[in-house]
């Protein structure tokens, strides 16, 4: 299966700055998944990534706070805009390696974000 | 509105009790299902997955789940826990939208 690197692990940043989060991929994959764990909840999918075309964003999730970016096939970023310490979570993405869910999504080791 | 639901948010059990976590979907149609687990400071591993063909299924480190369709459930069970089984799990639904959606989660809590 994939193995993904994401990074950074973890960072504090003040409110109102933006972050950028980076997802290698070590193959090719279609799309991109961004997903966010806020403290004690489950993972919310923020959005899908494609390469080549705009991110689709689900709904409570706009571009203006989360601009994502998918240059190619084995890369993209997520950015956290306009930080509150409502955005402290851990952001996640996740591939769907070969295309296909035979093999179940595979997920990057997450960033944890705390905003103070 | 369409969901995956886990009922047991908070589980504490003793090493060699048995286990048996609910996960309910409320999708019509063809569904794809799996179960992650999220042991301390790790990131998200696959437990099992369920397509089609016989609607008990085997994972690992001895965890079955078993789909009824009648019932839109697909329960994580394991006859014997251990101490390291101590983690979140995650029932997933995919709906054929290449979308992952996941319950709330479950926690786990095994006491030696």
């Amino acid at each position: 299966s994939a193995v993904i690197s994401q990074k950074p692990s973890r960072d504090i940043c003040q409110r109102g700055t933006s972050l950028t989060i980076q997802c290698q991929v070590d193959s090719q994959v279609t799309m991109m998944f961004w997903y966010r764990q806020q403290p004690g909840q489950s993972l919310t999918l923020i959005a899908t990534a494609n390469q080549g075309s705009e991110a689709t964003y689900e709904s409570g999730f706009v571009i203006d706070k989360f601009p994502i970016s998918r240059p190619n096939l084995t890369f993209s970023t997520l950015t956290v805009s306009n930080m509150s310490p409502e955005d402290s979570s851990i952001y996640l993405c996740s591939v769907l390696p070969s295309g296909t869910t035979q093999y179940g999504y595979t997920f990057g080791s997450g960033t944890r974000l705390t905003v103070v | 509105a369409q969901s995956v639901s886990q009922h047991n948010h908070h589980v504490i059990l003793s090493e060699a009790a048995s286990l048996e976590l609910g996960c309910n979907y409320s999708y019509g149609g063809t569904v794809n299902l799996f179960w992650y687990v999220q042991y301390p400071g790790q990131h998200l591993q696959l437990l099992l997955k369920y397509f089609s063909g016989d609607p008990l299924v085997k994972g690992i480190k001895g965890f079955e789940a078993e789909f009824i369709k009648s019932k839109f459930s697909f329960n994580l069970r394991k006859p014997s826990v251990q101490w390291s089984d101590t983690a979140e799990y995650f029932c997933a639904v995919f709906r054929g939208t290449d979308k992952l959606i996941f319950g709330t989660g479950t926690r786990l809590q095994v006491f030696p």
